[in-house]
């Protein structure tokens, strides 16, 4: 039992070139999450999935997309990444079924990327 | 005013002290509360739920206060081991998606020998 994974684990881009960072989760959750965290800031929710087949927008959507390809996995895509996108990403899960305790979230090990 | 706020710290105490951190919150509708725990370079992983009567695991204190909007997290006989960022996380209606659950940045402690 991994629970969430993420890959790349780092990546460095030059401004302009795209990228999916890939996560997924074998808890059988129901929701999704992908944030990004940078200093002082806090984590700020960018996308989230509340189940197989529907996304919604966060607080900072701007600049990515998503896919949530099943209930396992949730990709994000920087289509042309910005040097103001150089940040930490977390992707998260939640069982969210409405039972106590089920929000609770669980997090990837993140991806550090550096967009020159 | 931030929908979640914290004390950034850093908090820098002696192994073995009491130390606490509040997080305020302003949403009074809120419906539950978590502090998570954030080691350097990590992910961010659950400490403990925060309920209403408040409950505590070991060392480890939490409290709601309602009334005035805050909860608490308490840390007795503080370990080397408990240097962390602690993260305070309120969301706002869990029998919705938890589209709207907010992060605090985070309350930096540091335990010295």
């Amino acid at each position: 039992n991994a629970g969430v994974t993420q890959t790349p684990k780092f990546q460095v881009l030059k401004t302009g070139q795209s990228m999916t960072l890939q996560c997924a989760q074998d808890m059988n959750h129901n929701s999704m999450y992908w944030y990004r965290q940078d200093p002082g800031m806090g984590l700020r929710l960018i996308y989230y999935s509340a189940s197989e087949g529907t996304t919604d927008k966060g607080e900072v959507p701007n600049g990515y997309n998503v896919s949530r390809l099943n209930k396992r996995e949730f990709s994000l895509r920087l289509e042309s990444a910005a040097p103001s996108q150089t940040s930490v990403y977390f992707c998260a899960s939640s069982e969210d079924s409405y039972s106590d305790s089920t929000d609770t979230q669980y997090f990837g090990p993140g991806t550090r990327l550096t967009v020159l | 005013r931030k929908e979640v706020e914290q004390d950034p710290g850093p908090f820098n105490v002696p192994e073995g002290a009491t130390v606490a951190f509040n997080c305020t919150y302003s949403n009074s509708a809120s419906q539950s509360f978590f502090w998570y725990r954030q080691d350097c370079r990590k992910e961010p992983k659950l400490l403990m739920s925060v309920y209403s009567s408040g409950n505590e695991d070991g060392r480890f204190t939490a409290q709601l206060n309602r009334a005035s909007q805050y909860i608490s997290l308490l840390i007795r006989d503080s370990k080397l081991s408990d240097s962390a960022t602690y993260l305070c996380v309120v969301n706002p209606n869990r029998y919705s998606s938890a589209s709207k659950i907010i992060f605090g940045s985070g309350t930096r402690l540091s335990i010295r020998p």
